[in-house]
């Protein structure tokens, strides 16, 4: 069965709304998860680690304040796209991995979001 | 840095094999392979780590050859499910899974 849920699927906003974006391990308490950015056709893209119950790390050019994390529990973590623009249109993925069981472990993708700002 | 994935695309017949290659300029730990199908979420294949070892998951298999810091994915007797674009994500500092780089991808097409 599914490892991690996150949603929604597709979300299609006006500009200058915020999206929130919810990502839960369901199999392990995961007190990491990443954050990703996929543009059409091309590679992952890390934006952040998110840290149970401290601040989030950030990649080099990844906006804090752009796009805000909260990871307030050992199975959810949050990604909210604040005052979206069209350029922040993209499919955002999730993932979760097993860190109890070592650091070479599998990374399970959530499903995406496409988020599509009009 | 990115490692550079050769080739960008390669479109197979039913039953062929394919080679896609993960290179990198940067030593590395480990490599993660991935495949992601058109609009889902990438799919775990299989972890390399230093040590020039070769892991396999029924005809998919993987080598790691440390010296030439390079990863390379064996696809045998592909079928149409093999379908996809295949990431290699390196590991440039021990880190494992908490910081991986992942290449830009190639694209697998197995046509009937």
């Amino acid at each position: 069965g599914a490892v991690v849920s996150q949603h929604p699927s597709w979300v299609i906003c006006k500009s200058g709304t915020s999206v929130k974006i919810e990502c839960r391990s369901l199999d392990f308490q995961a007190t990491t998860m990443f954050w990703y950015r996929q543009f059409p056709k091309q590679s992952l893209m890390l934006m952040a680690t998110s840290n149970e119950g401290s601040k989030a790390t950030y990649e080099q050019g990844v906006e804090k304040d752009k796009f805000l994390i909260n990871h307030a529990s050992l199975t959810l973590s949050t990604l909210t796209v604040t005052s979206a623009h069209p350029e922040d249109s993209s499919f955002y993925i999730c993932s979760v991995t097993n860190i109890q069981r070592g650091s070479n472990q599998p990374q399970h993708f959530g499903d995406g979001t496409r988020l599509s700002i009009l | 840095q990115q490692p550079v994935q050769s080739p960008q695309a390669v479109i197979l017949r039913e039953g062929e094999d394919a080679v896609i290659n993960c290179s990198s300029s940067k030593a590395l730990y480990s490599v993660h392979w991935y495949r992601q199908k058109h609009g889902e979420a990438p799919v775990f294949l299989m972890i390399l780590l230093k040590g020039g070892e070769q892991k396999g998951h029924e005809k998919i298999s993987a080598s790691f050859n440390e010296k030439k810091q390079q990863s390379s994915l064996y696809l045998t007797a592909s079928q149409l499910s093999y379908s996809g674009t295949y990431f290699c994500g390196t590991d440039f500092s021990g880190a494992g899974s908490y910081q991986l780089t992942f290449g830009k991808g190639t694209k697998l097409s197995v046509i009937p």
